[in-house]
Parts: structure tokens; sequence; C-alpha cells
């Protein structure tokens, strides 16, 4: 039990679909993460999100969309995907982000969604 | 900007020989450093971490990792390996200073050997 939830664990879609993932921690953490894992590459940070205020983008293609509701809830909206876009997408989350307090302790990651783009 | 390296994309022991994975690092400020380990089909799981004091720190599963401000470096380390260490580990750092993301490394894959 990592205390990050990630759903669904797999998901296969076409390029025309739209569809979403979810992720849930149940850390009390005020900070939350979307990160692309892709093989032999160093982990890419696509959205952070701290205190439910988006404050980074990281050029991010607008196919794909984040939503925070309140700071235990993530979701990553995807439409028009690309096969580039098939990947690990891995959830996290920590106390907070870009302060003293929290820079310093670690992210707590879901197991990711498997996604494959026809 | 910061940014790890992790300069073997894999790492052969034998069971019961001592493991090194090696990291350096690069950031304007003081370093806060971490070492991630990431099983089959699993998120990444926070192994230990560097903030400040003793250069050695020590962490989950028997792993530590030596601080080197002079090299740069955060080798993780484990005297003695076993099969279950077989997994994909990631170094981080982030710049102490603030208004800095946590930089990861592209990985190393570690096989251990029977």
């Amino acid at each position: 039990e990592t205390g990050v939830t990630q759903t669904p664990r797999h998901l296969v879609m076409g390029m025309t679909n739209k569809k979403s993932l979810k992720c849930e921690q149940h850390l009390g953490h005020n900070a939350m993460y979307w990160y692309k894992q892709s093989a032999k590459k160093p982990l890419e940070l696509m959205f952070v999100y701290n205190f439910k205020e988006q404050t980074e983008n990281n050029s991010v293609p607008s196919r794909f969309s984040p939503e925070c509701p309140n700071s235990s809830h993530l979701f990553l909206h995807l439409h028009t995907l690309q096969p580039e876009d098939s990947a690990l997408y891995l959830c996290a989350s920590s106390p907070t982000e870009g302060d003293a307090v929290g820079d310093n302790q670690p992210q707590h990651f879901g197991d990711g969604t498997r996604l494959s783009i026809l | 900007a910061q940014s790890v390296a992790q300069p073997e994309d894999q790492v052969n022991v034998a069971e019961g020989n001592p493991l090194t994975v090696k990291c350096t690092y690069s950031v304007s400020g003081n370093p806060y450093l971490f070492w991630y380990v990431q099983y089959p089909n699993r998120g990444l799981q926070f192994l230990l971490k560097y903030i400040t004091g003793d250069n050695l720190v020590k962490g989950s599963y028997g792993f530590e990792a030596e601080f080197n401000k002079s090299q740069t470096s955060f080798h993780l380390k484990k005297p003695s390996a076993l099969v279950s260490d077989s997994a994909l580990y990631f170094c981080a750092v982030r710049d102490s200073r603030g208004n800095n993301r946590l930089a990861f490394g592209k990985g190393n894959q570690v096989v251990v050997i029977p």
C-alpha cells in the first residue's frame, strides 16, 4: 500500500478517444504531480499542483489536460493522443512544493497507468 | 538548472557481492539528494535522502549512500546484494534554494545474479 492510488493500471486507446487517468492520495499531502516515464529516459515532470493551484506546466501539449479538484485527487484528461504518448504515467504527492518544509521531503508515487495508443 | 547523471545503463553483480550504483549531480546551490527504487510494474519507492549533516546516509533495505561534495557524487551502496534487489534505481536532486523542481536521472537497471 503506497498511499497513492492510480486507476486504471492499464489503458489502451485509439488516437481519437477521450479518457481520463485518476490519482488519489491518502497521505494528507498538499502537492501532487504528474510524470511521464519512457524507457531509458529520465522521468519527465508534466504538471505540479500545490494546494490545488497549478504551479508547473512543463510545456506539455494541450492534448493532456490536468484537473485537481482538491488536494487528495488529481486527474489527467486525455484526448487526441499520438503514438509517442504511449508510456507509463506516474502520479506522486508530497507535503508541499516550493518551500523549505516540503522541498527536503520525498515524493510518494503511485504504481502508474501504462498507456498504449493504437 | 539542476541535473543528474547516472552513467551506467545496467549494473550486474553476483549475489552476496557489494553493489554500487553511481550518481553525479549538478546544482547551483546546495543539493537535496534522493534515491528511489522501482520494481517491475510498480511506482518509485523512496530509499534514502541527503539533506544536510553526516555524509553517510542509511536507508531502507540495507542501502546507504555517501554524499561527496567535492566530487558532486551521491553513490548508492549495499554491502551484500540480494536477488530481490534486482530493480531500476533512480537518483534525484533538487537545488535547496527553492523554486526548483526535483530532477531525476534516467535510472540504472540492477541485475543481481544468483
